[in-house]
């Protein structure tokens, strides 16, 4: 299994600032994923993050809310802009396990509150 | 489109009894199914998966699920429940067949089991 490392665990922010969560992974891999998880709902998939290539957003999502980095094969960040109370949510970082019926690994998830 | 629906919100059970989760999916061709938990400020952990072949699949913790594709359901079930096994229970489907390797998550059911 892969191990994901997340940052910040958990932050307040004010309404209107960004903020930039790191994912780092201990082996390479090709995708990786960001999800979203409201407060006592579902996950929800922003996009998908591809090294060397743009993220591929879900519908909902758009690139100037959510910008994706993804310099190399371990790491990854996700960014939440201008950001309101309803951005207030866990944001999960995962990778698939090899093969094409790997099942997901998530990190700890980071705990945004929005004031 | 995939889907995948937990009906209970909630799950109740004294500790030593068998307790089950229920999921049902839908899914145009073939589902890859999954079973993850979530303790209280935590990320997902995997617990089991069917891709194919026996219908019972066991998984970490005592779990096992049971896949029927004539009721298309795929319920997590275990014969004694701990009071640890208190916890958010996601139940998640791919389509094999899918254009997209999208993973889907139900909305989630709290298990508590009682001491």
């Amino acid at each position: 299994s892969a191990v994901i490392s997340q940052k910040p665990s958990r932050d307040i922010c004010q309404r209107g600032t960004s903020l930039t969560i790191q994912c780092q992974v201990d082996s390479q891999v090709t995708m990786m994923f960001w999800y979203r998880q409201q407060p006592g709902q579902s996950l929800t998939l922003i996009a998908t993050a591809n090294q060397g290539s743009e993220a591929t957003y879900e519908s909902g999502f758009v690139i100037d809310k959510f910008p994706i980095s993804r310099p190399n094969l371990t790491f990854s960040t996700l960014t939440v802009s201008n950001m309101s109370p309803e951005d207030s949510s866990i944001y999960l970082c995962s990778v698939r396990a090899p093969g094409e019926t790997g099942e997901l690994f998530f990190g700890e998830g980071s705990r945004l509150t929005v004031l | 489109a995939q889907s995948v629906a937990q009906p209970e919100d909630q799950v109740n059970v004294a500790e030593g009894n068998p307790l089950t989760v229920k999921c049902t999916y839908s899914v145009s061709g073939n589902p890859y199914l999954f079973w993850y938990v979530q303790y209280p400020n935590r990320g997902l952990q995997f617990l089991l998966k069917y891709i194919t072949g026996d219908n019972l699949v066991k998984g970490s913790y005592g779990f096992e699920a049971e896949f029927n594709k004539s009721q298309t359901s795929f319920h997590l079930k275990k014969p004694s429940a701990l009071v640890s096994d208190s916890a958010l229970y996601f139940c998640a489907v791919r389509d094999q067949g899918g254009a997209t390797n999208k993973l889907i998550f139900g909305t989630g059911t709290l298990l508590a089991v009682q001491p």
